[in-house]
Order: C-alpha cells, then structure tokens, then sequence
C-alpha cells in the first residue's frame, strides 16, 4: 500500500482563499516533499521538512509535520488561480534515497 | 543550468514492440532515479542508479523492463515487448547525492501509449 495518503482527493476553493491538504505516512521517514504537478507536466518540487522539523514556511507556503502522528499538512494562502494543480507528498525513509508517493490532492482554484 | 531533460516527451508503440526512454540528469548530478504514474495515480518508484550501478531495483518489474546509466550519456530506461498496461508516464528524477535532506529534481516525463 502507499506510504503516503493525501486528504482530500479533491479540494475546490474561491480565488483568495487558504486551502490545506494532509498527509499520513506509515513507517518512519528521513524527510517528506510536497510536489505540485501540472496537468500532463512534470513535478515541480515546493519543499522538503526534515524529520526532526516541525514547521517550515516558503512564500505563501506552510508545512507542518507530526512524527507522533505520522501525518504532514501543507497550507496554500490566498491562492490564486494559477495554484490549480495536483498536489502530492513524498517520503524518503530509507537509505537510498526512493520516494514513495502519496495519491495526491487535486486543487481546483476558481477565479 | 538546465533541468532534468527526457526524451522523447511522447512515445507510440504497438504491442510488442520495443520502447526506449532516455533521461539527462541535471549537471552535476549523478544519481538518477525512476518513476512510474499510471492515469489519476501517484508516482511509483521503479528503480535508482548511479554511474555504471544499479543501486535499488526494487520497483522494476522482473521481466521486460531493465535500466542503464552508463559512465557516458544519459539514463535509458528500455521495456521490451510493451504491452498496452506499460501505458503511463515515466519520469526521471535527479540528485546531486543520496544524502538523507537531498531534494530530487523531476524531468518533464515521457508518455507512453501502448497501441
């Protein structure tokens, strides 16, 4: 099964608006990525939060991560149209460096 | 300094035919790793290499699929015989080391379609 599971599958928001996305994991991790994917583009990376970090902020971008609850949560403020992408967690918990990819979140950002 | 290149972006191929996915890392990096993502799904890890090393093949099917990253040119991913479940995209992803904060660098993808 996954290692990663986003929730929701599919968020609809009003330009302006903050959305949120959460991540479970299953097993221990090094660090957990967000990506955002394009329709039909590649992955663009957003941020990486190590494990022994709680918090950390890049733009109007906000991730926090619970080790005790294995579960990650990445805030978008006042999103924009162009922020309609999918949106997916990845986690690193070995020693090779292979990801494991959540399902993602869809976001859907009305103008 | 360019990104992670792949060609070709789109790849058609009849059913047992063979298809060869090329990846270019980004300058600098030398660990190369594959993924796979089926329609509406997440990326699937398939196989890491460094130069001339396969290091985790964990991902790869056992049969038809194989992976090179020779001292020279980029990363081929090769399936042989495809078949029409081998549709998907494929994307490559780059880093400079394998260190536990190293953040993987995505190419464009190539997606291929099994006719």
């Amino acid at each position: 099964s996954q290692q990663g599971e986003e929730d929701p599958q599919a968020l609809s928001i009003q330009e302006g608006e903050n959305a949120t996305m959460n991540c479970s994991y299953k097993t221990s991790i090094n660090n957990l990525q967000w990506y955002r994917q394009n329709s039909g583009r590649g992955l663009v990376h957003l941020i990486l939060i190590r494990s022994n970090e709680r918090e950390k902020h890049s733009g109007r971008l906000r991730v926090t991560l619970d080790t005790s609850k294995k579960s990650s949560s990445l805030l978008i403020t006042a999103s924009r149209a162009a922020d309609t992408a999918s949106y997916f967690c990845a986690t690193d918990s070995g020693n090779t460096g292979k990801l494991i990819f959540g399902q993602g979140t869809t976001l859907q950002v009305k103008p | 300094n360019a990104g992670v290149m792949q060609n070709p972006r789109h790849l058609v191929r009849r059913r047992g035919q063979e298809a060869r996915l090329r990846c270019s890392p980004m300058k600098g990096h030398s660990h190369v790793y594959w993924y796979r993502q089926l329609p509406e799904e997440g990326l699937k890890f398939m196989v890491y290499l460094q130069k001339e090393n396969i290091i985790d093949e964990s991902g790869m099917p056992k049969e038809r699929f194989s992976a090179e990253f020779p001292k020279e040119g980029p990363s081929i991913l090769r399936i042989q015989q495809v078949v029409r479940g081998d549709s998907a995209a494929y994307f490559c992803a780059s880093s400079l080391s394998t260190g536990v904060v190293d953040t993987q660098y995505f190419g464009p993808g190539t997606r291929l379609t099994v006719l």
